[in-house]
């Protein structure tokens, strides 16, 4: 199995760009979600998602749009990028295994807005 | 918001030396999860504790987790260069997220 899987690792963008990153998981987890990680500021999250179709906002959401179309997919898009957007994304996934479980986390993605 | 905190944010040891990081809370943690992340790599999940004073042990990684469960530790005994990473406490799930402790950056100067 691959996992999560992230796209693209690496990319620069120019302030009021956008952009998505894509995020698949091939484990039929239901439970997705986005994090950026920020130096000195741990893991924050941006969206998640409990099911196909239902998608929620977490701690830092502004000027980031989510969709669930498949239980599969879980694309994460900047609307117009702002250099306060530079981080680190990842995605992760966790099988609904009783009440929680383990997050899987994807390879993450690096994103500098200039 | 934050719903723990973790200190400290780093830790430098020689080779050999044991390690902790500890993740507290202000009210009561239904479970507590504990994740590495090597330099430039992702989170992974290493344990999950759940039950008062809890105490779990991975090879020389010993988890802990509080008779209040307000707080938890993870101990490294004799450090070695593969320790190096970045140990996160998340806790507690609130039904669709989990919240993350800052971090500790551990350093392993062989």
């Amino acid at each position: 199995n691959a996992g999560v899987t992230q796209t693209p690792k690496f990319q620069v963008l120019k302030t009021g760009q956008s952009m998505t990153l894509q995020c698949a998981q091939d484990m039929n987890h239901e439970y997705m979600s986005w994090y950026r990680q920020d130096p000195g500021m741990g893991l924050r999250l941006i969206h998640y998602s409990v099911g196909a179709g239902i998608t929620d906002q977490g701690e830092v959401p502004n000027g980031y749009n989510v969709s669930r179309s498949t239980t599969e997919d879980f694309p994460l898009r900047l609307l117009s990028a702002a250099p306060s957007q530079t981080s680190v994304y990842f995605c992760a996934s966790m099988g609904r295994q009783g009440a929680f479980g383990e997050l899987f986390f994807g390879e993450g993605s690096r994103l500098t807005v200039l | 918001g934050q719903q723990v905190m973790q200190i400290p944010q780093y830790q430098h040891v020689q080779e050999g030396e044991d390690f902790t990081t500890y993740c507290n809370s202000s009210t009561t943690l239904s479970n507590i999860q504990w994740y590495k992340q090597r330099p430039g790599g992702h989170p992974v999940f290493l344990i999950q504790l759940v039950k008062s004073g809890e105490v779990k042990k991975q090879k020389r990684l010993t988890f802990q987790f509080g008779e209040a469960k307000k707080n938890s530790s993870l101990h490294i005994t004799a450090t070695q260069t593969t320790d190096v990473g970045t140990y996160f406490c998340a806790g507690p799930w609130t039904g669709n997220q989990f919240y993350f402790g800052t971090g500790t950056s551990l350093t392993v100067i062989p």
